[in-house]
């Protein structure tokens, strides 16, 4: 079984340019949640989505956003990139929306010069 | 407020001795517990995870963690260690009411291992 799948790898974007980060969940699997790795702030939740609707979302300003679609996969969004959004973005997947353990991908490391 | 404390932050184990990670947690119940393991530049691997019953739970690659609930702790085990177990491992909590997956970490333990 294919694991959580996370595309790009890496990317290195201008300050002010927006990004996309795509995942693509185990298969089955319908909860789909985002985490921003830095070294100062460790690990922190960004948002959580289930049958394609946000359920939940961290303490992160408007400029991250994301959406599911109806097969699942889940792509999130940074407008207006900062220095400080230099992080690895991690994108875990469940199987429902409660009670069951998260499985990780491999992150998109995002720079931002 | 909810959160999770590692209280060390680098252990150095040599090859072979055993390993004992602390975590402890400040939730307002019994949360789900678990622990993962993250490689440099990787992501997250699931060593084991605690939902109910026995408090002494089994993972991958001969790691257990016992769930002590006078204690509000969650720590990881390992009797013999091996080079490869080399990285940094996160507790992370999660809730059992509502309807979310949402994890809060620990800062993490960075483990090296000496030959």
């Amino acid at each position: 079984k294919a694991g959580v799948t996370q595309t790009p790898r890496y990317l290195i974007k201008t300050r002010g340019q927006q990004v996309t980060l795509s995942c693509s969940p185990i298969s089955g699997h319908r909860s789909v949640s985002w985490y921003q790795q830095t070294p100062g702030q460790g690990l922190q939740f960004l948002f959580e989505y289930f049958s394609e609707t946000q359920r939940n979302k961290g303490n992160f300003p408007g400029r991250f956003s994301g959406r599911q679609f109806s097969n699942s996969r889940s792509e999130m969004n940074v407008s207006t990139l900062e220095l400080g959004d230099s992080a690895l973005y991690l994108c875990a997947s469940s199987v429902r929306l409660q009670g069951t353990e998260a499985f990780f991908g491999q992150g998109t490391r995002l720079t931002v010069v | 407020a909810q959160s999770v404390t590692q209280p060390d932050i680098h252990i150095t184990v040599s090859e072979g001795a055993s390993l004992e990670l602390r975590c402890n947690y400040s939730y307002g119940a019994t949360p789900y517990l678990f622990w993962y393991v993250q490689s440099p530049g990787q992501g997250l691997q699931l060593l084991l995870k605690y939902f109910s019953g026995d408090t002494l739970v089994q993972g991958i690659k001969g790691f257990e963690a016992e769930f002590k609930r006078s204690q509000s702790s969650f720590n990881l085990r390992k009797p013999s260690v091996h080079w490869s177990d080399a990285a940094e491992y996160f507790c992370a909590v999660g809730a059992r009411d509502g309807a979310t997956n949402k994890l809060i970490f620990g800062t993490g333990t960075l483990l090296a291992v000496q030959p």
